[in-house]
């Protein structure tokens, strides 16, 4: 059974940072290209960030670039989002996902972890 | 245009079907995923590549495409399918996209 378990998340000071982890099991995780997708409850997701199978090529979102970094460790089968100078709008349910087959796709997703980036 | 339209609600009875769609320009080039998801709980995908289904989706929920719109149809809807449904598509930049969503209710 494919599983993707966040955890991480929790309540941080604007300007601070936060480390999510998403241990992967279930299937090979070295072959699957990952992603990082937020929510605001109520409102639409909003894709974040990718990392290939190896963690050679990354892509963000215009919204995180230069604060956020996406990571993964393929022998520990977890994903990993470095989060840095959080500013309030970084508030959401952050999800990892599983690409399908490269197309931006989600075939499996994590039950979801809470950023909430307030003073 | 990157954005992706979607009606913001539709109704169905019990047993009937319901078709709800998604719009955009990035549609003529990226076949859209549709997700289903309920309160407190993380996005399914119930189709991909205009009419695939991932295992485990029942066959009631089908998909097409024409043209910049994509339909996800469910054909005998069940209380269960009760749910919000987001398509999500890239525009020709790469920039992807999710639509507002559809609230489904089944009454």
């Amino acid at each position: 059974e494919v599983r993707l378990v966040e955890s991480g998340g929790g309540l941080v000071q604007p300007g601070g940072s936060l480390r999510l982890s998403c241990v992967a099991s279930g299937f090979i995780f070295s072959n699957y290209w990952m992603h990082w997708v937020r929510q605001v409850p109520g409102k639409r997701p909003v894709w974040i960030s990718r990392i290939n199978s190896d963690g050679g090529i990354t892509t963000y979102a215009e919204s995180v670039r230069g604060r956020f970094t996406i990571s993964r460790d393929n022998v520990k089968n977890t994903l990993y989002l470095q989060m840095n100078t959080l500013r309030p709008e970084d508030t959401a349910v952050y999800f990892c996902a599983r690409d399908l087959r490269g197309g931006y796709i989600w075939d499996f997703w994590g039950q979801g972890t809470l950023v909430s980036a307030s003073s | 245009s990157s954005e992706v339209t979607q009606d913001p609600a539709v109704s169905v009875a019990l047993g009937q079907t319901v078709r709800m769609t998604c719009q955009g320009g990035g549609l003529r080039t990226y076949s859209p995923g549709w997700y289903q998801q309920k309160p407190g709980q993380a996005p399914v995908l119930v189709i991909y590549n205009k009419n695939k289904r991932p295992s485990g989706i029942p066959d009631r929920f089908s998909g097409s495409s024409s043209g910049n719109t994509s339909s996800l149809t469910i054909t005998g809807a069940r209380a269960e399918d009760e749910a919000d449904y987001y398509c999500n598509s890239r525009d020709s930049s790469g920039t992807v996209v999710f639509g507002g969503g559809t609230r489904l209710t089944v009454l």
